[in-house]
């Protein structure tokens, strides 16, 4: 059992490139989520998304787009990176439903935009 | 969600109890309190969680207050090992649950040999 899987662990991207961070989840979860993190501070809240085709926007959202074509994927996408995404990402999932269980995340990405 | 507040920062001494407190004054009845705690920079852990009773479990003891307005995580023998960063979240249950965890700053807890 894997739990959640992101990748790369690490990127370096150019001002204005794009990628997508990848994040797996093998424990059949319908909620996921991603997350940055930037030095000294709290984890943020990007975007969500509650199952399959359907996703939200989260606290900090410009700038990234999401999509959840499938139970198990849940790729974050920069369309045109800038130095001030350079942070750590994570991405966490969990059961749905009226259970309150616990969030599993991953370990997360560190990227660097120069 | 409701917010919380904690203490930026407290140190325990290793085999001795670290008590962290968390207020959530403006919880409603239908928000639980989670706690989770990164390590080093990892992805964050869960550690427990409740809704008004104590809880505990391998990690931790988790105390409510009756009015619910606040909590304390009890790390009963903290060890060199438990130095990182903890957050007490507060997150709705039921139909209204997405999933989703907003996070604050949290409290870095420095065990000290």
């Amino acid at each position: 059992n894997a739990g959640v899987t992101q990748t790369p662990k690490f990127q370096v991207l150019k001002t204005g490139q794009s990628m997508t961070l990848q994040c797996a989840q093998d424990m059949n979860h319908e909620y996921m989520s991603w997350y940055r993190q930037d030095p000294g501070m709290g984890l943020r809240l990007i975007h969500y998304s509650v199952g399959a085709g359907i996703t939200d926007q989260g606290e900090v959202p410009n700038g990234y787009n999401v999509s959840r074509s499938t139970t198990e994927d849940f790729p974050l996408r920069l369309l045109s990176a800038a130095p001030s995404q350079t942070s750590v990402y994570f991405c966490a999932s969990s059961y749905s439903g009226v259970l309150n269980t616990e969030a599993f995340f991953g370990q997360g990405t560190r990227l660097t935009v120069v | 969600d409701a917010k919380t507040t904690q203490p930026p920062s407290m140190d325990c001494a290793e085999g001795r109890a670290a008590n962290l407190p968390c207020n959530h004054s403006t919880i409603s009845g239908n928000e639980y309190v989670y706690w989770y705690r990164q390590i080093h920079s990892q992805g964050p852990q869960y550690i427990i969680h409740g809704l008004k009773n104590n809880e505990t479990n391998e990690m931790a003891s988790l105390i409510i207050t009756e009015d619910r307005k606040s909590s304390t995580l009890i790390l009963p023998h903290a060890t060199l090992r438990d130095t990182a960063v903890y957050y007490c979240i507060v997150r709705i249950y039921g139909s209204g649950n997405t999933g989703k965890l907003i996070f604050g700053q949290g409290t870095t807890l420095q065990v000290k040999p």
